[in-house]
């Protein structure tokens, strides 16, 4: 069975801070992890998709990192904005042709 | 303009009642997927499409089935929903298996 862990399930943050969550996923296997942004009522939206250990990837203000050794990316949002809030979900994607999803981490970000 | 559609956005059905969800896509994509989201879940494949062939899950029950009748259109069927059987219902797409994948908006399944 695969797992993959998101942590922390939900995230309260003002507007200005900076945050980061995690997704741990099993290191044997890996091709790829994924990362989307979900808003309330509309479709989840690809932000990286990530294949090589050490990759780091960056669009405006989010950043996400790899380490496929030990098992873990870990996605970060500077100086969030309420426009940030939605749920972010993560996915691995292994030899087997599958992608797996974690729960995700809803973010909300208040004024 | 929208690539991945999803059709209704909320459906509401009764306990039994055989219900069908709608996928449609522009992006011309080989692949095409249905997954279910129940509350705070991980959303959790049921099958895929490649062009016409077809891959159920191994644990995706004998209520749910597929169809894509052409490369556009793919469809879940639901025999016979039952009070578990709420949940998001999540069609994607993607050119190749290892490719990103593109989502439409979901489809919200309540049965009564």
């Amino acid at each position: 069975i695969l797992n993959v862990e998101q942590s922390p399930q939900s995230l309260h943050v003002q507007e200005g801070d900076s945050t980061n969550f995690t997704c741990s996923f099993p290191s044997s296997n890996f091709y790829a992890l994924h990362w989307y942004r979900w808003e309330t009522a509309k479709s989840p939206e690809a932000l990286f998709v990530m294949t090589l250990n050490g990759d780091e990837k960056k669009k405006g203000r989010i950043s996400a990192t790899l380490n496929t050794k030990e098992g873990y990316s870990y996605l970060y949002i500077k100086g969030s904005q309420p426009e940030d809030s939605a749920t972010y979900l993560c996915a691995f994607y292994n030899q087997g042709g599958k992608l797996i999803f974690g729960q995700g981490t809803e973010l909300s970000v208040k004024p | 303009d929208a690539m991945v559609i999803q059709n209704p956005r909320y459906q509401v059905t009764q306990f039994g009642k055989p219900v069908t969800l709608s996928c449609s896509q522009t992006l011309n994509h080989n692949v095409m997927y249905w997954y279910q989201q129940k509350s705070s879940q991980a959303p959790k494949l049921l099958f895929h499409y490649y062009d016409k062939d077809f891959n159920n899950e191994a644990d995706t029950p004998d209520n749910f089935q597929s169809r894509r009748p052409n490369t556009s259109f793919c469809f879940l069927d639901i025999r016979s929903p039952g009070l578990g059987d709420a949940a998001m219902y999540l069609c994607a797409t993607s050119r190749d298996f290892d490719d990103e994948q593109f989502f439409g908006p979901g489809t919200r399944l309540t049965v009564l």
